[in-house]
């Protein structure tokens, strides 16, 4: 019953340096999405993806890409990371259904120095 | 542009009292999706309740109930005998039919024994 596994679950960066966090679902659900949680701002969507091959913008996605290459897995990059990009990442995923709650990993606390 | 808004930072509740936390939203789809979600100080997000925007009756789950006024773009959550275990984190948020989510600044709820 592992549901929404997010790797790793903590990171820190130097400026400039790079890293992908990983996601991974096993409930076979279409949809699957990346937020960045910051204090006193709740959550704020970053890509997100409705299938296989398939990514989409959300609220905040300047500074980051997303990969779906496979159904189950969900890649969130930081080509060169800045101090702002500081922050806890929580993966999701869902049904693709619009009624369908998400399924949310246990997040990744990342600080960039 | 899709926007929720939590105006309650913080809530303080006696334990076994009611408490109502207020969400508005603001969207000009037609169909859409709101929900609730816990987070506990330990940081996982639990999912608590869903209302419909064609849902004609308000959702029940449990403990916990939505008081949806369609017509003032509100989805407030009700919990009814607050438990200690209640105190947490807050969030409300809307799904779009392009997949959008959006979550508000969420409210602090702390029940009082």
């Amino acid at each position: 019953n592992a549901g929404v596994t997010q790797t790793p679950k903590f990171r820190v960066l130097k400026t400039g340096q790079s890293m992908t966090l990983l996601c991974a679902q096993d409930m076979n659900h279409e949809y699957m999405y990346w937020y960045r949680q910051d204090p006193g701002m709740g959550l704020r969507l970053i890509h997100y993806s409705v299938g296989e091959g398939t990514t989409a913008k959300g609220e905040v996605p300047d500074g980051y890409n997303v990969s779906r290459l496979k159904k189950q897995n969900f890649l969130l990059g930081l080509e060169s990371a800045a101090p702002s990009q500081t922050s806890v990442y929580f993966c999701a995923s869902s049904r693709d259904s619009l009624n369908q709650p998400q399924h949310f990993g246990d997040g990744t606390r990342l600080s960039i120095l | 542009a899709q926007k929720i808004t939590q105006t309650q930072p913080g809530m303080f509740v006696q334990e076994k009292e009611a408490v109502t936390l207020d969400c508005t939203y603001d969207t000009s789809d037609q169909s859409y999706g709101l929900f609730w979600y816990k987070q506990p100080s330990s940081g996982e997000m639990i999912f608590l309740i869903y209302q419909g925007s064609y849902d004609e009756q308000n959702a029940t789950e449990g403990r916990y109930s939505l008081n949806f006024q369609k017509a003032r773009k509100s989805a407030n959550l009700v919990i009814s005998a607050s438990q200690l275990g209640d105190s947490a984190m807050y969030f409300c948020a809307m799904r779009t039919n392009n997949n959008d989510m959006r979550f508000g600044a969420g409210t602090r709820l702390t029940v009082k024994p």
